[in-house]
């Protein structure tokens, strides 16, 4: 089976740096995703890490440790807009699925 | 632009009653999902399809069907609501053969089963 933990909420302030953790228990999966979620909004895709190691988007970074079976986001110089809900995300292979098993999500609060 | 939509945004129902929520994608991908998302849970998934003719049962699919007749739709139907069924719907889609396979999501139908 597949199990995705994440924090239940985060804050920061603006213009700070703030790290999402995702630890999982999963037999095997294709790669780590992040996807976004603004209050009454719809998830929205942010990052993806096939491999282990950095992934940056802008402001946006994303890590995966297999061997830790650890992942998280990194957000720089954080925005109020950047307050959402963060999920990470994976593709399970040993389900043959393509659909994603999601995290619980953090919800992440930027305070002036 | 392609997109995807949901129909209705908002909906009341009482228990027992049979209720289908819409899901319409213009990305012609093939595949589709169905999620439902309550406080504390994330995203769980109910039903998806592959294609044409072919659905599948997620992790909570007990008390809902889909069925797939074309590429662009993907309705979800709720056999006999229950005030348990109350929760936000997605809809989602993707393009098959790669393997990230980015899902993009429907803005979601709010359910409330009373």
């Amino acid at each position: 089976g597949q199990s995705l933990e994440q924090p239940s909420e985060v804050t920061a302030v603006e213009g700070a740096i703030v790290q999402i953790n995702c630890t999982y228990q999963t037999s095997g999966f294709y790669g780590l995703s992040w996807y976004q979620q603004h209050d009454g909004g719809a998830p929205t895709f942010l990052s993806y890490n096939a491999l282990d190691g950095l992934e940056e988007t802008g402001r946006f970074s994303s890590f995966l440790s297999r061997s830790d079976s650890y992942g998280y986001l990194l957000l720089q110089e954080l925005q109020m807009k950047d307050s959402a809900s963060y999920f990470c995300a994976v593709r399970p292979v040993d389900t043959g699925r393509r659909a994603l098993t999601f995290g619980s999500g953090t919800r992440l609060q930027v305070q002036p | 632009d392609a997109e995807i939509t949901q129909s209705p945004r908002h909906k009341i129902t009482e228990t027992g009653r049979q209720v289908t929520l819409a899901c319409h994608q213009t990305w012609n991908h093939n595949n589709m999902f169905w999620y439902r998302q309550d406080l504390g849970h994330g995203l769980r998934l109910i039903h998806y399809s592959y294609g044409v003719q072919d659905t599948n049962k997620g992790e909570v699919s007990d008390g809902y069907s889909v069925s797939r007749s074309n590429t662009e739709d993907l309705p979800l139907t709720l056999e006999s609501a229950a005030s348990s069924q109350t929760s936000v719907y997605f809809c989602a889609s993707s393009e098959s053969g790669m393997e990230q396979e980015t899902q993009y999501f429907g803005p979601g139908t709010r359910l409330l089963v009373l």
